[in-house]
């Protein structure tokens, strides 16, 4: 079975920009998290996805959406992007039957905001 | 306000010795945990996890204790290999919800 995949692997965007990363689940895998991981510290949650509605959300300001498709697929938009955006995005997903266990976390999506 | 907490950003063991991770928490209302390890380009792998109701899981070489009236979790590893060189992170979840609460990690090191 494969695992999460992210893309772009890497990527530099100016200030003030959008960007879109991208996240494919695992299959058979049907909520989708982000996370944001800054250096030196722990990811922080974003918000989670569930059957194509979030379903929850950490401290994140609106201008950080997201969307799953049908497919589980999901996509994380930052607006307005500032230094600080500047971090590791990490997808995870999490199968029906063990919702709360067994995330499996993608390789993350190194974004630097300049 | 960090509710998880590793307050050891990094430790150094000796191959086949025991390694110990801390990790401590405020919030009552967690009533699950688990351990995360990252290798560097690579995602958090899972571990091990355990529920509040237990005080003590075990898979393999790898331990948890889970110390509720002190708020505590740790993770033992017996005997240390130099492949568990990586950055460990303890997760909490609250109850009802799936939100992960990680800690700010602790940077194992397995001596040859």
């Amino acid at each position: 079975e494969t695992g999460v995949t992210q893309s772009p692997t890497h990527l530099i965007k100016t200030r003030g920009q959008q960007v879109t990363l991208r996240c494919s689940s695992q299959s058979g895998h049907n909520t989708v998290s982000w996370y944001q991981q800054a250096l030196g510290q722990g990811p922080q949650f974003i918000f989670q996805y569930y059957r194509e509605e979030e379903n929850g959300r950490g401290n994140f300001p609106p201008r950080f959406s997201g969307l799953q498709f049908p497919n589980y697929s999901s996509e994380l938009n930052v607006n307005a992007l500032e230094l600080d955006d500047s971090a590791l995005y990490l997808c995870a997903s999490s199968p029906p039957d063990r919702p709360r266990d067994g995330y499996t976390f993608g390789s993350g999506t190194r974004l630097t905001v300049v | 306000d960090q509710q998880v907490k590793q307050n050891s950003p990094s430790l150094s063991v000796q191959e086949g010795r025991i390694s110990i991770l801390n990790c401590d928490y405020t919030n009552s209302m967690f009533d699950y945990f688990l351990w995360y390890k990252k290798y560097p380009a690579e995602g958090p792998t899972f571990l091990i996890s355990i529920s509040s109701i237990k005080d003590k899981n075990e898979d393999g070489r790898f331990t948890v204790f889970l110390n509720k009236s002190a708020k505590h979790l740790s993770l033992h590893i017996v005997p240390s290999q130099p492949g568990d060189s990586a950055v460990y992170f303890c997760a909490a979840i609250d109850s009802g919800t799936y939100k992960y609460i990680f800690g700010t990690g602790t940077r194992l090191k397995v001596l040859a």
